[in-house]
């Protein structure tokens, strides 16, 4: 069984600030991790996403994540936050060689104040 | 670019009415997917189609839901009975392969009274 904790339901950032938003995860194999957006009125947007090749993964919009398998975590960054980022975010794994069926966490909203 | 779609985008019915949710999804997608959230909760699995039958399905996916491909372009879910806990957001997906990205679409929000 897989699952995943979103650490903080809503993170407030300030324009051009560090985004962090935090994920940990429990899986009982390698998994496949994922972040997706989702805009007011839309569908969920993938991210990115890490499937056992390189640790740092690089999204779209400037962000990027790191698996850190020691601290089971895959902690969602991007260097300097615009007003457009603010959505609801969610992290998600899967069993990856298993189910692909994504587990999916309550999400974090991300506050961008000007 | 290629996008799934849904409608309605919002249905409002009576505690026992039936209501079938509409999806298209992504023309060359083979695997399609219902996933709910229930506001202020976690987007859950319902069920996975593939090869015109179900592959997968959660607990939450009753003998009340049901899913169809009705046609070579629409997927549908039905709930046959509605009760006022399956108010949520249903979201429809489609990937092209298992182990590939799957892309939602914007979902359906259900208001059962």
């Amino acid at each position: 069984a897989q699952s995943v904790t979103q650490l903080g339901s809503h993170v407030s950032v300030s324009e051009g600030a560090l985004v962090l938003l935090r994920c940990n995860y429990s899986s009982s194999v390698p998994p496949y991790l994922f972040w997706y957006v989702q805009y007011p009125n839309q569908g969920l947007q993938l991210l990115l996403k890490y499937t056992s090749a390189a640790t740092l993964v690089k999204g779209i919009n400037g962000f990027e994540a790191e698996f850190k398998k020691s601290e089971t975590s895959f902690h969602l960054t991007k260097p300097s936050a615009h007003m457009s980022d603010a959505a609801e975010y969610f992290c998600a794994v899967s069993l990856g060689g298993g189910s692909y069926i994504p587990t999916f966490g309550r999400g974090t909203s991300l506050i961008v104040h000007p | 670019e290629p996008e799934v779609t849904q409608t309605p985008s919002h249905q409002v019915t009576q505690m026992g009415q039936e209501v079938i949710l509409r999806c298209v999804p992504i023309s060359n997608h083979l695997y399609f997917y219902w996933y709910r959230q229930i506001l202020g909760q976690k987007v859950e699995f319902l069920v996975s189609f593939y090869n015109n039958e179900i592959s997968e399905k959660s607990e939450i996916f009753d003998d009340q839901f049901s899913v169809e491909r009705p046609d070579g372009s629409n997927f549908t879910l039905k709930i046959r009975s509605t009760k006022l806990e399956d108010s949520a957001m249903y979201f429809c997906a489609s990937t092209s392969d298992r182990g590939n990205e799957q892309y939602f679409g914007p979902g359906t929000r259900l208001t059962v009274t």
